[in-house]
């Protein structure tokens, strides 16, 4: 089945201690990003990867990095996380090129930074 | 850069139809995509315009006029659950600032669909 995973789907955390989002898509799209969703906000990029080893800042990218070792993975790093980076965060992908307008999104990791 | 403005909410009865509008400032894109959230859940891509007119995709329509910086999506036969949060993006083009990034979305439309 093609699809979009993450995990954790769930966490809660402590202000400060680094955690790791992962993201893995099967779909071989070369496409993959991240997204925040807050509400009343819609939905803001964080970061997005154009192919292995190519990253950019979106709109929204202090305080979170991200690597693309392989095609496949796109983890969000939180070194030092916030309470204002509490939120529910999605990863997508898509093919390059014409067909980037369709994202296919994972299911969301609700992050709550006490 | 991009800027997209969608009514915050919208509420119709079952069987109706409804009309989502989209109003955009972007100095250039590729094309407006429509996607539907259903709470707690993850968007999935409903239809893209990247001409102008009407698509038709079942009960789901969805039109773009780059003249008037407008698009909607329309919806017809409401069904209850249709109830979702409806998001346009745009893809930007080589032309406009942050041009390799994927999609800007706009801040969402609530749909509740009453019996």
């Amino acid at each position: 089945e093609a699809q979009v995973t993450q995990n954790p789907r769930y966490l809660i955390t402590v202000t400060g201690k680094k955690l790791t989002v992962t993201c893995s898509q099967n779909m071989n799209h070369e496409y993959m990003s991240w997204y925040r969703q807050d509400p009343g906000l819609g939905l803001r990029q964080i970061y997005y990867s154009m192919n292995v080893e190519v990253t950019d800042k979106g709109d929204v990218p202090e305080g979170y990095k991200v690597s693309r070792k392989e095609k496949r993975n796109f983890p969000l790093i939180l070194e030092s996380p916030s309470p204002n980076q509490t939120s529910l965060y999605f990863c997508a992908s898509s093919f390059r090129g014409m067909s980037s307008y369709e994202q296919y999104f994972g299911p969301g990791t609700r992050l709550t930074v006490t | 850069g991009q800027s997209l403005e969608q009514p915050s909410e919208v509420t119709a009865v079952e069987g109706a139809i409804v009309q989502i509008n989209c109003t955009y400032q972007t100095s250039g894109f590729y094309g407006l995509s429509w996607y539907q959230q259903h709470d707690g859940g993850a968007p999935t891509f409903l239809s893209y315009n990247a001409l102008d007119g009407l698509e038709e995709t079942g009960r789901f329509s969805s039109f773009l006029s780059r003249s008037d910086s407008y698009g909607y999506l329309l919806l017809q036969e409401l069904q209850m659950k249709d109830s979702a949060s409806y998001f346009c993006a745009v893809r930007p083009s080589a032309l406009s600032s942050g041009s390799a990034r994927q999609l800007t979305f706009g801040s969402g439309t609530q749909l509740t669909v009453l019996p």
